[in-house]
């Protein structure tokens, strides 16, 4: 199976901040990995697809890099209704592994 | 955008099967993967398995062999049963479409306890 990681596990930003979220894969999974929003008592959501693909009606100030490994998710400028736990998850192959999670607070 | 709507059994004894169920609204389920994912009280994700319109099923080996993902085109809807549940399976339960979890529905707890 491919483990993968996320750091860190909490964030805690002042509205307006600049976040990052970093994911690790295991091994490689070129591409395939994908970002996904929880807010508290919600289904997840789908954010970014294909590693750097926003997926429809997501707002602009969240973008997503990275191949192989490493990949990141960033959120430009903070806001209220950012906070969420942030998991990552790899579609390269079965089982289809999520990251742990990260939890993103307002400071 | 694809609407899921879950339902199944909330409460079930040690032993016992789980027994879940998604309706999609899409006009016709035959190009999608579909997907089940769990998520124990204040964990994270846990993916279950999915299923090919056309059949094919991959599963999560932790659920060693007790689940059965299936699929009905005919009603747009897809169906999970896992057997011998224990308390290691009190979850919330979500249904999704796609490898790529396009969309999500509304979740269903299911609490395993004697």
């Amino acid at each position: 199976d491919i483990q993968m990681t996320q750091s860190p596990s909490t964030l805690s930003a002042s509205v307006g901040d600049g976040v990052a979220v970093t994911c690790r894969a295991s091994q490689s999974i070129s591409i395939f990995l994908n970002w996904y929003q929880q807010k508290p008592g919600e289904a997840p959501k789908l954010l970014i697809h294909g590693a750097t693909t926003l997926q429809t009606g997501v707002p602009s100030r969240f973008s997503a890099s990275g191949s192989g490994t490493d990949f990141t998710l960033t959120i430009s400028s903070l806001q209220v209704e950012d906070i969420a736990t942030y998991y990552c998850q790899q579609t390269y192959s079965t089982p289809r592994t999520f990251g742990p999670g990260t939890r993103v607070e307002i400071k | 955008q694809v609407q899921l709507q879950q339902w199944g059994a909330g409460l079930l004894k040690p032993s016992e099967t789980l027994s879940l169920t998604c309706a999609v609204n899409a006009e016709s389920s035959s190009k999608y993967y579909w997907t089940w994912i769990r998520q124990p009280p204040g964990k994270g994700l846990e993916w279950v398995g999915e299923i090919m319109y056309d059949g094919t099923t991959n599963y999560n080996p932790s659920l060693k062999g007790r689940g059965t993902i299936s699929v009905d085109t005919s009603k747009n809807q897809f169906s999970l049963r896992l057997t011998s549940v224990t308390a290691a399976d009190t979850a919330i339960y979500y249904c999704a479409n796609g490898v790529v979890l396009w969309d999500w529905g509304q979740g269903t707890l299911v609490t395993v306890s004697s």
